[in-house]
């Protein structure tokens, strides 16, 4: 089993549309978590962290459940230049990072 | 944001040869700095973690001989991929971490470099 694992893609969606991403990790002694974004032959971006209380910026939610080892990126109202590859990553004690392989977003007209 | 960047953002070399990548933290002192390798269509993989003025620790199965990593100081790793071959090609992305200015947890990555090994 991979240690950070997402929905596989791609998503198609039309704009306006809400799209929600899963990730499951299984190092249950993860500490940190956040989603990251990425383009096409890009390095990836900070998105958003994610905390057990849930935190939105704008149209998009993080959610994290620490019991079902979950996490979660809801995004509204989808826009075009929403159009990328979505990360998960796990960060565990020691500053180990695990990225999850990414799922991809396609947003049309 | 914190600013990473990383030199050459493309370079074609021949096989055998030796190919160093720099990475420099901008406008903070990174106490940490990580090196990612990333396949097209496949996830980024950490290849080694180093930290400024010890040694860098590799990632199993990445050969520590193959690919140097020298963190001279706060702002500035090196990777140096030596006796470069066609299956080396890919996207190294480095990362930069930890540090007062930033959050110890997040990691702000340099733009990448494209190698391409002929």
């Amino acid at each position: 089993r991979k240690e950070v694992e997402q929905d596989p893609g791609p998503f198609n969606v039309p704009e306006g549309a809400t799209v929600a991403f899963n990730c499951t990790y299984s190092n249950s002694a993860s500490q940190s978590f956040f989603w990251y974004r990425q383009d096409c032959r890009k390095e990836p971006k900070l998105l958003m962290s994610v905390y057990s209380s849930g935190n939105e910026d704008g149209r998009f939610t993080a959610q994290l459940n620490r019991a079902s080892q979950y996490i979660s990126l809801l995004i509204r109202d989808s826009k075009l230049s929403d159009s990328a590859t979505y990360l998960c990553v796990v960060n565990s004690r020691g500053f180990k990072t695990i990225f999850g392989a990414g799922t991809r977003l396609f947003v049309k007209a | 944001g914190a600013v990473v960047s990383q030199h050459p953002s493309r370079v074609i070399c021949k096989s055998g040869t030796s190919v160093k990548i720099e990475c420099r933290s901008l406008d903070f002192q990174a106490t940490t700095m990580f090196w990612y390798r990333q396949f097209p269509k496949q996830s980024l993989m950490l290849m080694a973690t180093s930290n400024e003025g010890s040694k860098a620790t590799y990632e199993q199965g990445v050969e520590k001989d193959k690919f140097l990593i020298n963190h001279a100081s706060l702002t500035l790793s090196t990777l140096t991929v030596t006796s470069a071959h066609p299956e080396d090609s890919s996207f190294y992305i480095c990362s930069a971490g930890g540090g007062l200015a930033v959050g110890t947890d997040t990691q702000y990555f340099g733009p990448g470099t494209r190698l391409t090994v002929l």
